[in-house]
């Protein structure tokens, strides 16, 4: 069975720059996750997908990051404009659906925003 | 709120014990347990849920304490492959989850 996919693995990019990242989750899973992870630290939860909507964005500071999942399979996270403490891992996980326990995760992006 | 654990990091020899520690000051409905060695993804290990089974991995076992809202993770016989970050996270179901800030485990030969 095929993973959680991420692209890029790696991106460099100056502050007030743009960036996108793609995940494509497990074939199934209704649910998809967001995380940031910041060196040392554990993942924190940015955005939740229960299929095409938006269950829990809480955390994800609007101003400059938005993420979609269109047609309820991939979904894209962006931040614009970055800034350098916008450097860290973006983890993407999925799980079958809200109610199931585990969490399946991607390789995540690496972002180093200088 | 995040989770506590600890300790923050253990050095161990191959074949030793280890216990690792998570608390919450928020009362606990599941604790969710996850590996992350370098590099790579978190890995699921368990779940304990209130008043539910736990599920093992390996020589990995864990214990739940709804009253005192902490969790412990239980390493038996580590091995090199344990080497790792272990996170706790509360919350999951229809909520996403709150990881700790990890605990760093080094096995040495």
């Amino acid at each position: 069975e095929a993973g959680v996919a991420q692209s890029p693995r790696y991106k460099i990019i100056e502050k007030r720059q743009s960036v996108a990242f793609w995940c494509n989750p497990i074939s199934g899973h209704a649910t998809l996750y967001w995380y940031q992870q910041i060196l040392g630290q554990g993942p924190k939860l940015l955005i939740q997908f229960q299929n095409n909507g938006v269950v829990d964005d809480s955390q994800l500071p609007k101003d400059r990051f938005s993420a979609e999942r269109l047609k309820g399979v991939d979904s894209t996270l962006k931040i614009q404009p970055a800034k350098l403490e916008d450097s860290a891992v973006y983890l993407c996980a999925s799980s079958l659906d809200r109610t199931s326990n585990e969490q399946f995760f991607g390789p995540g992006t690496r972002l180093t925003v200088l | 709120q995040q989770p506590v654990q600890s300790p923050q990091a253990v050095i161990l020899r191959e074949g030793e014990d280890a216990v690792i520690n998570c608390s919450s000051s928020k009362a606990l409905y599941s604790v969710h347990w996850y590996r992350q060695k370098h590099g790579e993804a978190p890995v699921f290990l368990m779940i304990l849920l209130k008043g539910g089974e736990q599920k093992g991995h390996e020589k990995i076992s864990a214990s739940f304490n709804e009253k005192k809202q902490q969790s412990s993770l239980y390493l038996t016989a580590s091995q090199l492959s344990y080497s790792g970050t272990y996170f706790c996270g509360t919350g999951g179901g229809a909520d996403g989850l709150t990881f700790g800030k990890g605990t760093h485990l080094i096995i040495q030969p």
